[in-house]
């Protein structure tokens, strides 16, 4: 069973304005973490952002903040005022408290127009 | 601080041929990971090590896949005989120890072309 889901293939922006990238994820641990990577043309994996299961707050990260739904489980990346350099992939995972190992969705491609 | 490091960065090689994927994790990290990437199937986990000690290898595609870390600061993927099919991007990744909170840091990855 897919454990992390990405509903959007590719998404677009226009500079400056903000975005949602949708992750709902899978779990009956109750200690898990869900993180975000960003993966450019380039092809580096660069982690952006990390969400507890426990935290009470919505992380953040600069321009980055997720969007925490426990009882919906959805882990949402909100980025702020867009810029080209956000245009890449970018990928959902979770990593469950007994587990070492990481999940990760099919990622979605976003692009920035300028 | 040094990220994790991948060699090389790309290989070009014939079908048939060995091939040694190598990876330095970044030091004090206690796991470490080995990941396969196409259009087809994503991120793919391969192998993982936990103190050098392969914990699980059930992502491993085939006996032709072999990965070993004989100390904290090093570890290969070997590919013997290489086919076509193995083209895709490795990547190598370690972390601290987890309790699912942390986060995994990956090398630049090694493009892999199989001809």
């Amino acid at each position: 069973a897919q454990k992390i889901t990405q509903t959007q293939p590719g998404m677009f922006v226009q500079e400056k304005e903000a975005v949602t990238l949708d992750c709902t994820y899978d779990t009956s641990d109750q200690s898990y973490g869900l993180f975000w990577y960003k993966q450019p043309s380039s092809g580096e994996m660069i982690f952006l952002i990390y969400q507890g299961s426990y935290d009470e707050q919505n992380a953040t990260e600069g321009r980055y903040s997720l969007n925490f739904q426990k009882a919906r489980k959805s882990a949402n990346l909100v980025i702020s005022a867009s810029q080209l350099g956000d245009s890449a992939m970018y990928f959902c995972a979770m990593r469950e408290g007994r587990g070492n190992d990481m999940r990760f969705g099919a990622g979605t491609r976003l692009t920035v127009k300028p | 601080d040094a990220g994790v490091i991948q060699s090389p960065r790309h290989e070009v090689t014939e079908m048939g041929q060995e091939v040694t994927l190598r990876c330095k994790p970044i030091s004090g990290h206690d796991y470490l990971f080995w990941y396969r990437q196409t259009m087809m199937r994503g991120l793919e986990l391969l192998i993982y090590f936990n103190n050098n000690v392969p914990i699980d290898d059930s992502g491993m595609p085939e006996d032709r896949f072999s990965a070993k870390m004989p100390n904290a600061s090093f570890s290969t993927l070997k590919i013997q005989p290489s086919e076509p099919r193995d083209s895709a991007v490795y990547f190598c990744a370690s972390s601290l120890n987890s309790g699912g909170h942390q986060p995994q840091h990956f090398g630049d990855g090694t493009r892999l072309s199989i001809l």
